[in-house]
């Protein structure tokens, strides 16, 4: 079964510092989607992503975060200056369609931890 | 104004069958309902979806009644493996974004 695959699993850092979360979606996969889950709390969208390009975001995602395909295969997730409120799991998603006819895959997490 | 209301728990023994029942009474006509399953620190898992009557699969079975504001997630003879939050979430065609709740919290014991 394909997998949306999400590196690294778990990454802390520093206050201030800027991370870049990864993930490969599954290949033939148009649209891919960032979330987080605060321990404790809702899965809660960031962002969608199609044709290169934010196609829909969240009030959580400001201008400290940013998305991009650089390739064909990566999609990431960058924080440019954590803070410690940002210390959440932070899911990639991908499906074939927007509707999601056949689901949204997600992928593993990333355990983000901001000291 | 929540878009989906299920159970905050739930508790079942090995072997039954287990029915998660969800409320939306603000379906839209282009909503589709999905169920996900999460394990504590992995990513919801699609485990169906669909637009009314019945829908069944590996896993799950999906009833929805002829006005679609509610909805019932079968999973038959549970195991302790199936212990889980299971999340109701319409997915529209019109937004790219799913909205998770809370979920029910499914307990499975022997």
């Amino acid at each position: 079964e394909p997998e949306v695959t999400q590196t690294p699993s778990h990454q802390v850092t520093q206050m201030g510092q800027e991370v870049i979360l990864r993930c490969v979606p599954i290949s033939n996969h148009l649209y891919f989607y960032w979330y987080r889950q605060i321990l404790g709390q809702k899965v809660e969208f960031l962002v969608s992503f199609y044709n290169n390009e934010i196609s829909e975001k969240s009030e959580i995602f400001d201008d400290q975060f940013s998305v991009e395909r650089p390739d064909g295969s990566n999609f990431t997730l960058k924080i440019r200056s954590t803070k410690l409120e940002d210390s959440a799991m932070y899911f990639c998603a991908s499906s074939a369609a927007r509707q999601g006819t056949y689901g949204y895959t997600f992928g593993s997490g990333t355990r983000l931890t901001v000291v | 104004l929540a878009k989906t209301t299920q159970p905050i728990s739930m508790d079942s023994y090995e072997g039954q069958e287990v029915n998660i029942t969800c409320s939306h009474n603000n379906i839209a006509t282009n909503d589709y309902i999905t169920w996900y399953q999460q394990f504590p620190s992995q990513g919801p898992r699609f485990i169906i979806q669909g637009y009314k009557t019945k829908v069944t699969n590996e896993v799950a079975s999906l009833f929805i009644p002829a006005d679609r504001k509610s909805s019932t997630l079968s999973l038959p003879r549970v195991s302790l493996s199936d212990t889980a939050v299971y999340y109701c979430l319409l997915n529209t065609g019109t937004a790219s974004k799913l909205t998770f709740g809370t979920g029910t919290r499914l307990q499975v014991t022997l």
